[in-house]
């Protein structure tokens, strides 16, 4: 069975601090893909990264970098020097390809309220 | 990547009534999905639907309580049967553009009070 876990509930920094999110995922299969997505209180749903289970090279996209260790089966964000419009909710999610459906699994999202 | 739209946006319902929501995406898409999220909660998969075959359902959903409709490769309808207020949730669909590697893009989303 595939899991996704975010430890972390809420989070709370003040403005211009680095915070990071953790993501621990639970798979057998060999072959999956992460996501993270974020969502402001407005409510949709934004998608940020997709990495598959075969690309372990971090990755930075402005003040965002995302960390892949297979070997403690983490997928870990950070967000460098936070600001006020990263406050949202952050969910890491899984998917398993093949079969009849591509479906997401979310972990419970972090919650990030970043102050002023 | 697709854009994809939602109707209603927001709706307050009364108890013993439905309510269809519909998804619209601006290209043709393979697999769409409707998910649901209760208050304070994580994303949970409702079913997926594929053109021109039935809906398929997660553990826990019935078609019956969330009848889903997809004529065709652009649209879906989700109904939300007979509500109580514990279908108070927002519900949100989302495609999978597999071509660009089985990220799935969502919709605004449906906000739902019952009453």
């Amino acid at each position: 069975a595939q899991k996704v876990t975010q430890a972390q509930t809420e989070i709370s920094v003040v403005e211009k601090e680095d915070v990071t999110l953790d993501c621990v995922y639970e798979t057998r299969d060999t072959t999956y893909y992460l996501f993270w997505y974020k969502q402001p209180p407005s409510g949709e749903l934004v998608f940020l990264i997709r990495r598959n289970s075969f690309d372990e090279q971090n990755e930075i996209s402005g003040r965002y970098s995302w960390n892949f260790q297979k070997s403690t089966s983490s997928f870990n964000f950070t967000i460098t020097a936070s600001q006020v419009v990263d406050s949202a909710v952050y969910f890491c999610a899984l998917s398993v390809p093949g079969g009849a459906t591509n479906k997401l699994i979310f972990g419970t999202g972090t919650l990030l309220a970043v102050q002023p | 990547s697709a854009v994809i739209s939602q109707k209603p946006s927001r709706d307050i319902c009364q108890r013993g009534t439905s309510l269809t929501i519909q998804c619209q995406v601006d290209s043709q898409v393979t697999m769409m999905f409707w998910y649901r999220q209760q208050p304070g909660q994580s994303l949970t998969l409702i079913a997926t639907a594929n053109q021109g075959s039935e809906a398929t359902y997660e553990s826990g959903f019935v078609i019956d309580k969330f009848p889903i409709s997809r004529p065709n490769l652009t649209f879906s309808t989700l109904t939300v049967s007979n509500m109580s207020p514990e279908d108070s949730s927002i519900y949100l669909c989302s495609v999978d553009q597999q071509y660009r590697g089985g990220e799935q893009f969502f919709g605004p989303g449906t906000r739902l009070t019952v009453l």
